[in-house]
């Protein structure tokens, strides 16, 4: 069965510090690996996608996420947090073509960010 | 280009009405998903649509829910006889192709009294 684990419930960084948001997947075949931002009563805003290449990915607003396939991780990362930047971060996970998957998205339960000024 | 749009963006119901939820896709997206988030939840799929046809409905409930994306104008969520438990928020989501990026809407809060 295809899943995505978000360790964290929540990740409390200082304004300026490197941030790291972990998330860990199962899934057949080669995955496709997204990141998702919402915001206080708004929909989920894309940030970044895998789905082959290069394993460290830039997405928007100057995050990015390595792809490790031995530990089955996407960590999303940024190298100097913003206040601007707290909200809940979700990673999410579908299944290559074929194999039975559809297209959907398998959501980790989400982490929510907290950047102090 | 315009956005996922949903309507309306707050529902209230009483127990035992009918909920009809909206969403039009970006343009030129044929493929939509719907997906409903419950309070302190991530979000779990319902069901994929493409013009006309059901794809996938695995994570729909077996009885009051219903969805459709019909030729002409835009992706109709409907539950009949809502109960408390449907409170939640219901996300639509399009994509141009089925491997493509999902856009999602600014969703749909469904609050049954």
């Amino acid at each position: 069965a295809q899943s995505v684990a978000q360790p964290e419930d929540q990740v409390n960084v200082a304004e300026g510090n490197p941030l790291t948001v972990k998330c860990t997947y199962s899934v057949s075949g080669n995955p496709y690996l997204f990141w998702y931002v919402q915001y206080p009563n708004r929909g989920l805003q894309f940030l970044l996608k895998y789905i082959t290449g290069d394993n460290l990915v830039k997405g928007s607003y100057g995050f990015e996420a390595e792809f490790n396939k031995s530990q089955t991780s996407f960590h999303l990362k940024k190298p100097s947090a913003l206040v601007s930047d707290s909200a809940l971060y979700f990673c999410a996970v579908r299944g290559s073509p074929g194999s039975g998957n559809t297209g959907k998205l398998i959501f980790g339960q989400g982490t929510t960010l907290q950047v102090k000024p | 280009n315009a956005g996922v749009m949903q309507n309306p963006r707050h529902l209230v119901r009483r127990r035992g009405q009918e909920a009809r939820l909206r969403c039009s896709p970006m343009k030129g997206h044929s493929h939509v998903y719907w997906y409903r988030q419950l309070p302190e939840e991530g979000l779990k799929f319902m069901v994929y649509l493409q013009k006309e046809n059901i794809i996938d409905e695995s994570g729909m409930p077996k009885e009051r829910f219903s969805a459709e994306f019909p030729k002409e104008g835009p992706s109709i969520l409907r539950i009949q006889q809502v109960v408390r438990g449907d409170s939640a928020a219901y996300f639509c989501a399009s994509s141009l192709n089925p491997t493509d990026t999902q856009y999602f809407g600014p969703g749909t809060r469904l609050t049954v009294l």
